[in-house]
């Protein structure tokens, strides 16, 4: 089974940062990883999945890398606006699956104030 | 990308009534379905899985006799909380995928979500 970990539990910052949001799973024989944007009383926006053959996905000020050898994907966020404060979520599936059931952690809650 | 909807997206009842939430694929055919459920600052927890004319599959710690699933058509899927209790209160969540020809399960969708109060 597996544990995703995600640091910081949350991030309070002024526009205009660079950000980084860590995630750390325990089982590295992994398919894919995704990391998912939650907006408070929402559900799941996908923002960027990840396959294990890949070492990044970009789209737009999102980029996202994955170590899989190390158990471990970053997600960078450029040039922080407000529009960005959300809590973002970072899921891995099963160890081998193609079912598709998902492991998540606890996300990081993002507040970007003007 | 497809889209998941589900109804309703918030509900109140008493103690001891049933309530039954809504998943519906709209533009595709889910094979699958997933249900996950939210406590406040938490991480989402599965809890079953349905697939279409089969009985669903629950993770361990879930009542199946209290969260009854019924996943009749590729593009329905029911959660019926049976009895609530106030601890029963929380974020439900549901997502579908389908699987492609290869077998490999398609990338999962989510529905909005189903905010559930028990008084």
């Amino acid at each position: 089974k597996q544990e995703v970990t995600q640091i910081p539990a949350a991030l309070s910052v002024p526009e205009g940062e660079n950000l980084v949001l860590n995630c750390s799973f325990t089982d590295s024989a992994i398919y894919n990883l995704q990391w998912f944007r939650q907006d408070p009383g929402k559900g799941l926006t996908s923002l960027l999945l990840i396959q294990s053959s890949q070492r990044e996905q970009t789209s737009g000020r999102l980029n996202a890398s994955l170590d899989k050898s190390s158990g471990r994907s970053t997600l960078y966020i450029a040039a922080s606006q407000p529009g960005d404060s959300a809590t973002y979520l970072c899921a891995v599936p099963d160890r081998g699956s193609t079912l598709g059931r998902l492991y998540f952690g606890r996300g990081t809650q993002l507040t970007v104030w003007p | 990308g497809a889209v998941v909807s589900q109804h309703p997206s918030r509900v109140i009842c008493k103690s001891g009534t049933s309530v039954k939430i809504e998943c519906r694929s709209l533009d595709f055919q889910a094979t699958t379905m997933f249900w996950y459920r939210q406590f406040p600052k938490q991480s989402l927890m599965l809890m079953a899985t349905s697939n279409e004319g089969s009985k669903a599959t629950y993770e361990q710690g879930v009542e199946k006799d209290k969260f009854l699933i019924n996943h009749a058509s590729l593009t329905l899927s029911t959660l019926t909380v049976t009895s609530a209790h106030p601890e029963d209160s929380s974020f439900y969540i549901c997502s579908a995928s389908s699987r492609t020809s290869g077998g490999v399960t398609d990338t999962q969708y989510f529905g909005p979500g189903t905010r559930l109060t028990v008084l």
